[in-house]
C-alpha cells in the first residue's frame, strides 16, 4: 500500500524552530518530486514548498521563503520539512505529498503545528 | 497567482440525486505543453485529501464512476450522478498549470 506518514509537528512558541518528516512507503519514493501542503484550522489548503527528485530544485511560497528549508534523504524515503522563525500564521496542518505543483496524487495524513505562547 | 473560485461553497444535496460544483480560474489553465493540469480532491471528516480527478477528467484508481470531471481553459465541473452518504466532505480544486500551484476555497458536502 502506498503511504506517507507525516510526523514531528506540536506546539512551539513564535520565533522558534520544527522540523517535519515524512516517511514514504509502497512506491519509489526516489522517483517522484515531493511537496508540503497546509492547512490552517477550519481553513482550505495552501502549498508550501516542493523538491525534485535529487533535491537539486526547490521552490517555496512567498510567505515562508528564507524561513523554511525542504530537503529529503531518498536513501530514507523520507522528506523534511524545517520551519524557524515561525509565526501564527504558521499554524496549521502540514501535510506531505507526492508530486511537484502539476498535481498531488498521493497525500499523507498530516502533522498539527501550533505556533503560540 | 492564478485565483481559483468554486461555487457553490456549501449546496443542498440529497441521497441519491445529482450535485455539481464548479470552479472557476482567474486565467486559462490550457499549458503550453497541450496539458491542461486541473485537479479536484475529496477531503473526508478528520481525513487528509484524496484526488479523485486530474487533468480535468481522468479518475483516479479506485474512484467510484459516479465522479465525473469536465471544463476547459477557465471553467472546470465536478458532477456526482447520484450523491451516496460516504461523499460527505469538503472538495477542492487546484491548478498545477501556473506557478505556484492554487486551491480554490472549498465546497462542502453536506447531506440534506
Amino acid at each position: 500500500e502506498m503511504q506517507l506518514v507525516a510526523s514531528g509537528g506540536g506546539l512551539v512558541q513564535p520565533g522558534g524552530s520544527l522540523r517535519l518528516s515524512c516517511a514514504a512507503s509502497g512506491f519509489s519514493f526516489s522517483n517522484y518530486w515531493m511537496s508540503w501542503v497546509r492547512q490552517a484550522p477550519g481553513k482550505g489548503l495552501e502549498w508550501v514548498a516542493n523538491m525534485n527528485q535529487d533535491g537539486r530544485q526547490k521552490y517555496y511560497v512567498d510567505s515562508v521563503e528564507g524561513r523554511f528549508s525542504i530537503s529529503r534523504d531518498n536513501g530514507k524515503n523520507s522528506l523534511y520539512l524545517q520551519m524557524s522563525s515561525l509565526r501564527a500564521e504558521d499554524t496549521a496542518v502540514y501535510h506531505c505529498a507526492r508530486g511537484g505543483s502539476h498535481d498531488f496524487s498521493l497525500w499523507g495524513q498530516g502533522t498539527l503545528v501550533t505556533v503560540s505562547s | 497567482d492564478v485565483v481559483m473560485t468554486q461555487s457553490p461553497l456549501s449546496p443542498p444535496v440529497t441521497l441519491g440525486q445529482p450535485a455539481s460544483i464548479s470552479c472557476r480560474s482567474s486565467q486559462s489553465l490550457l499549458h503550453s505543453n497541450g496539458n491542461t493540469y486541473f485537479n479536484w480532491f475529496q477531503q473526508r471528516p478528520g481525513q487528509s485529501p484524496r484526488r479523485l480527478i486530474y487533468e480535468v477528467s481522468n479518475r483516479d484508481s479506485g474512484v467510484p464512476d459516479r465522479f465525473s470531471g469536465s471544463g476547459s481553459g477557465t471553467d472546470f465541473t465536478l458532477k456526482i450522478s447520484k450523491v451516496e452518504a460516504e461523499d460527505v466532505g469538503v472538495y477542492y480544486c487546484m491548478q498545477g498549470t501556473h506557478w505556484p500551484p492554487t486551491f480554490g476555497q472549498g465546497t462542502r458536502l453536506d447531506i440534506k
